[in-house]
């Protein structure tokens, strides 16, 4: 699987929109992009994910480049529930794609 | 999705003794997923876990240190075996229907 590459954190204020970028320049055509949260000591969240088009669901937007090297996740209205860590990860979907989770970029909330 | 309830949430334990996990689905799944996550890190796999087949174990995971057991399409156990401090962690339980992975609440392990 094609790694990925995410800023170790950052910050934004309760209600403002929150753009978590990530980074998968070697992603290959059958890839997808999934986004997971953790919210501190619970077992990780599924959020969103896509391959090349735009996905919008209940909890968030993703944002693909067309060129697929990049995409950001959107929190349009951040809650401070919405503090956690977010993982970016690329795989491709099938039983047999390892899930491999990296760093993730630590999203912080502020009233 | 998938519901996913482990037990124990969490637990102290001595050194050398083991720990048996239980992750019960509520739905039928082909595999189930074991990760570990050491304090301050991410997740790893331990192991993928299909019904009526041995565990298959990512590198640095092995049978005797993980045993796995899969007795059911909704059920699966992690042992903890011969434990020492460096196994203090959370261990976590994850399905994958369609493709989207669901995870259990974790056993957060202390060992002593």
């Amino acid at each position: 699987d094609a790694k990925t590459t995410q800023p170790p954190s950052m910050d934004c204020a309760e209600g403002r929109a929150a753009n978590l970028p990530c980074n998968h320049s070697t992603i290959s055509g059958n890839e997808y992009v999934y986004w997971y949260r953790q919210i501190h000591s619970q077992g990780p969240q599924y959020i969103i994910h896509g391959l090349k088009n735009n996905e919008t669901n209940e909890m968030a937007s993703l944002i693909i480049t067309e060129d697929r090297k990049s995409s950001t996740l959107i929190l349009p209205h951040a809650t401070l529930r919405d503090t956690a860590v977010y993982y970016c990860i690329v795989r491709i979907s099938g039983a047999n794609s390892k899930l491999t989770f990296g760093k993730g970029i630590t999203l912080s909330v502020r009233p | 999705s998938a519901v996913i309830s482990q037990k124990p949430s969490r637990d102290i334990c001595q050194r050398g003794t083991s720990l048996t996990i239980q992750c019960q689905v509520d739905s039928q799944v082909t595999m189930m997923f074991w990760y570990r996550q050491q304090p301050g890190q991410s997740l790893t796999l331990i192991a993928t876990a299909n019904q009526g087949s041995e565990a298959t174990y990512e590198s640095g995971f092995v049978i005797d240190k993980f045993p796995i057991s899969r007795p059911n399409l909704t059920f699966s156990t992690l042992t903890v075996s011969n434990m020492s401090p460096e196994d203090s962690s959370i261990y976590l339980c994850s399905v994958e229907p369609l493709s989207v992975a669901f995870f259990g609440q974790g056993t957060r392990l202390t060992v002593v």
